[in-house]
């Protein structure tokens, strides 16, 4: 059984960072695309970004409201994406969840994490 | 506001067939596959439908989804109080290079 477990979510102050984690089991992370999305309170989801498979050269791309300011990672040989979130803002107050991509273009989120939530509040 | 556009809200009683619609553009549902999800309250979003029109296993056969154009719909046929929950679009937006969700559509089950 393939499954997700985010952790690292908190209270952080705006302008400052926090990193999440991603804990797969049941699978190989390095052979899937892993995505981050979000959802505000009471709000909709939000792409946040995503990395691809190393088939796919481990490339990344970000939502335009975190480009510059998160950062998608992988370490293959513990089985562990991370999203290391920096200048946070109050409006990146949400639930992160992880997800397996089996699109490398493309929203085929098949598996979920529970989801992990961070507060960004002074 | 979403890229994609979906109601924010449906009903439906017991039974009957209800529709979500999504619109989008051709840089996104146009050109690309959507996905449905379905989440309940509290929860993690769950995949329903793959690649415009596909079930995952496990998923019921009343949920069934088609595309035409820059537009897309989710139907559920048979609608059963377990069915009361949120559902999103999702697409590749190869403008914005990046994945895009429709804003949510609310169902109520009367």
């Amino acid at each position: 059984e393939v499954r997700l477990v985010e952790s690292g979510g908190g209270l952080a102050q705006p302008g400052r960072s926090l990193r999440l984690a991603c804990k797969a089991s049941g699978i190989n992370l390095g052979d899937y695309s892993l995505s981050w999305v979000r959802q505000a309170p009471g709000k909709g989801l939000e792409w946040v970004g995503f990395l691809r498979s190393n088939a796919y050269g481990g490339t990344t791309e970000y939502a335009a409201s975190v480009k510059g300011r998160f950062t998608i990672s992988r370490d293959d040989s513990n089985g562990i994406a991370y999203l290391q979130m920096n200048s946070l803002k109050i409006a990146d107050t949400a639930v992160y969840f992880c997800s397996r991509n089996l699109a490398s273009y493309g929203a085929w989120f098949d598996v979920w994490g529970q989801g992990t939530l961070v507060t960004v509040s002074s | 506001q979403s890229v994609l556009t979906q109601p924010p809200s449906e009903s439906g009683t017991p039974g009957q067939r209800v529709t979500i619609p999504c619109s989008g553009s051709t840089s996104n549902v146009g050109g690309f596959y959507v996905y449905w999800f379905q989440q309940v309250p509290g929860k993690a979003p769950k995949l329903l439908i793959q690649t415009n029109n596909q079930r995952p296993s496990g998923v019921p056969h009343r949920f069934s989804a088609s595309k035409s154009g820059t537009s897309a719909s989710l139907a559920i046929s048979g609608l059963q109080s377990e069915d009361e929950a949120d559902y999103y679009c999702a697409a590749w937006d190869d403008s914005l290079r990046g994945v895009v969700f429709g804003g949510g559509t609310r169902l109520t089950v009367l």
